[in-house]
C-alpha cells in the first residue's frame, strides 16, 4: 500500500534554530512530491512540488529536497510566524490522487 | 494566482437537514475538484474526485448518496450533506487542480456543526 509518513510529528524550535522535517514515501511510480503548509482552522496553503530525485526547491526560509526515498523540508533561521502544520502528500501513476502524510506540527517560539 | 474559495466558511444545521457547500476556482479553469474531510489533529481524508460534466468518484466507505457532489463547471463543483447528523460534524475542504504541474491548490474550509 501506498504510504506517506512524517516525522517528527511535532517539532518546537526557537526562533533562527535551523531544523529539516522528514517525509518517507513508498510510492510505486512517483508522480510528484507535495509540500503544504496549513494554520489552524484553514485549507492546505501550496508550497512546493518536487519531482525527481536530486530536485531542489527554495521559497524564503524554505528549502525542500527529494531523494528517492524521501524528501526534506529544510528551515532556515525561522520565524514565530513559521509555526503551522506542515503537510507532504504524494501523487502516483496515473492518479491525480494526493496521499497525505499526517503531518508535522511545528512550533517556533520567539 | 491559484485561488479557491468556499462557500460558507461555517455553519450550523440541526439533525436531519441538508447542507451544500460551494467551491470555487477564481483565477483559473479546474479540470478537476477533489472534496476532502479532516477531524481534529488528523490529517486530510479524500471524500471524492469530480471531474466538470461527470459523475464523481467516491473513496471507499464514503456513501455517495449521502454525499452528492455536482460539478457543473470548470470552476464551480457543490458538496451536499444530505440528512446531517453529528457524526458528519467536521471540517471539508474542497481543492482545485488545472492543468500545469497537477497541483491541487485549496480552498479555505467549511466548518460544519450538525446539532
Amino acid at each position: 500500500e501506498d504510504q506517506v509518513t512524517q516525522s517528527p510529528e511535532a517539532l518546537r524550535l526557537q526562533e533562527g534554530e535551523s531544523s529539516s522535517l522528514n517525509c518517507s514515501y513508498t510510492v510505486s511510480g512517483l508522480r510528484g512530491l507535495f509540500w503544504y503548509r496549513q494554520d489552524p482552522g484553514k485549507g492546505p496553503e501550496f508550497l512546493f512540488t518536487l519531482y525527481s530525485a536530486g530536485e531542489e526547491k527554495e521559497k524564503e526560509r524554505l528549502k525542500a529536497t527529494l531523494t528517492k526515498k524521501e524528501s526534506f523540508l529544510h528551515i532556515t533561521a525561522p520565524k514565530p510566524e513559521d509555526s503551522a502544520t506542515y503537510l507532504c502528500a504524494s501523487t502516483q501513476g496515473g492518479s491525480e490522487k494526493l496521499v497525505f502524510g499526517k503531518g508535522t506540527k511545528l512550533t517556533v517560539n520567539p | 494566482g491559484a485561488v479557491v474559495s468556499q462557500h460558507p466558511s461555517w455553519v450550523i444545521c440541526k439533525s436531519g437537514t441538508s447542507v451544500k457547500i460551494e467551491c470555487r476556482s477564481l483565477d483559473f479553469q479546474a479540470t478537476t475538484m477533489f472534496w476532502y474531510r479532516q477531524f481534529p489533529k488528523q490529517s486530510l481524508m479524500l471524500m471524492a474526485t469530480s471531474n466538470e460534466g461527470s459523475k464523481a468518484t467516491y473513496e471507499q466507505g464514503v456513501e455517495k448518496d449521502k454525499f452528492l457532489i455536482n460539478h457543473a463547471s470548470l470552476t464551480l463543483s457543490t458538496l451536499t450533506v444530505t440528512s446531517a447528523h453529528p457524526e458528519d460534524s467536521s471540517f471539508y475542504i474542497c481543492s482545485a487542480s488545472g492543468s500545469v504541474g497537477n497541483e491541487q491548490f485549496f480552498g479555505p474550509g467549511t466548518r460544519l456543526t450538525v446539532l
